[in-house]
């Protein structure tokens, strides 16, 4: 069984900080990492799709690192806006478990005005 | 924007009783899935499928589940009897690669009672 694990499970913020959380995975057979972002009532929509180590991509102001020989990687958000309260989840395609993706707990954010 | 549609968003059922849930992927995708979210808990793998056929499926997906594609534009789960441990969100995704970013639905509740 494939243990993808993203910490923390929640977290509160004010408006304006910027913060960060982590998801961590076995490193062998790695071949790609998914980040989603789920807002409530919604579905989770991707936000990146990230395969080779030391890739860093961004979006706004959404950033993700990743460190496959580690088996981890970071999600940051700089200046946290009230809208970008939802939960992150990450998931991991491994390249020997076929045509599946790995989901983690996620992390719930909460962003305070 | 094409988006993946589910219905329906809510299904309360008796325990024993069959239950189809249906969902229009988007049009030029050529993979989908399954996946559900039991309250509280990781967002799970149930099955996918590419070229007609499931290509990779979980030890959840038993005997009780089947997924069928019937005219091209619909993919649906069927659960043959259902069991009150099958209360659960279900999503269905699409994705043009094999190994690219999947667009989720927004679920169908399933509430076995």
């Amino acid at each position: 069984i494939l243990n993808v694990e993203q910490s923390p499970q929640s977290l509160h913020v004010q408006e304006g900080d910027s913060t960060n959380f982590t998801c961590s995975f076995p490193s062998s057979n790695f071949y790609a990492l998914h980040w989603y972002r789920w807002e409530t009532a919604k579905s989770p929509e991707a936000l990146f799709v990230m395969t080779l180590n030391g890739d860093e991509k961004k979006k706004g102001r959404i950033s993700a690192t990743l460190n496959t020989k580690e088996g981890y990687s970071y999600l940051y958000i700089k200046g946290s806006q009230p809208e970008d309260s939802a939960t992150y989840l990450c998931a991991i395609w491994k390249g020997n478990a076929g045509n599946m993706l790995t989901f983690g707990g996620g992390t719930r954010l909460m962003v305070k005005p | 924007e094409p988006e993946v549609t589910q219905t329906p968003s809510h299904q309360v059922t008796q325990m024993g009783q069959e239950v189809i849930l249906r969902c229009v992927p988007i049009s030029n995708h050529l993979y989908f899935y399954w996946y559900r979210q039991i309250l509280g808990q990781k967002v799970e793998f149930l099955v996918s499928f590419y070229n007609n056929e499931i290509s990779e499926k979980s030890e959840i997906f038993d005997d009780q589940f089947s997924v069928e594609r019937p005219d091209g534009s619909n993919f649906t789960l069927k659960i043959r009897s259902t069991k009150l441990e099958d209360s659960a969100m279900y999503f269905c995704a699409s994705s043009e690669q094999g190994v690219g970013e999947l667009f989720f639905g927004e679920g169908s509740r399933l509430t076995v009672l």
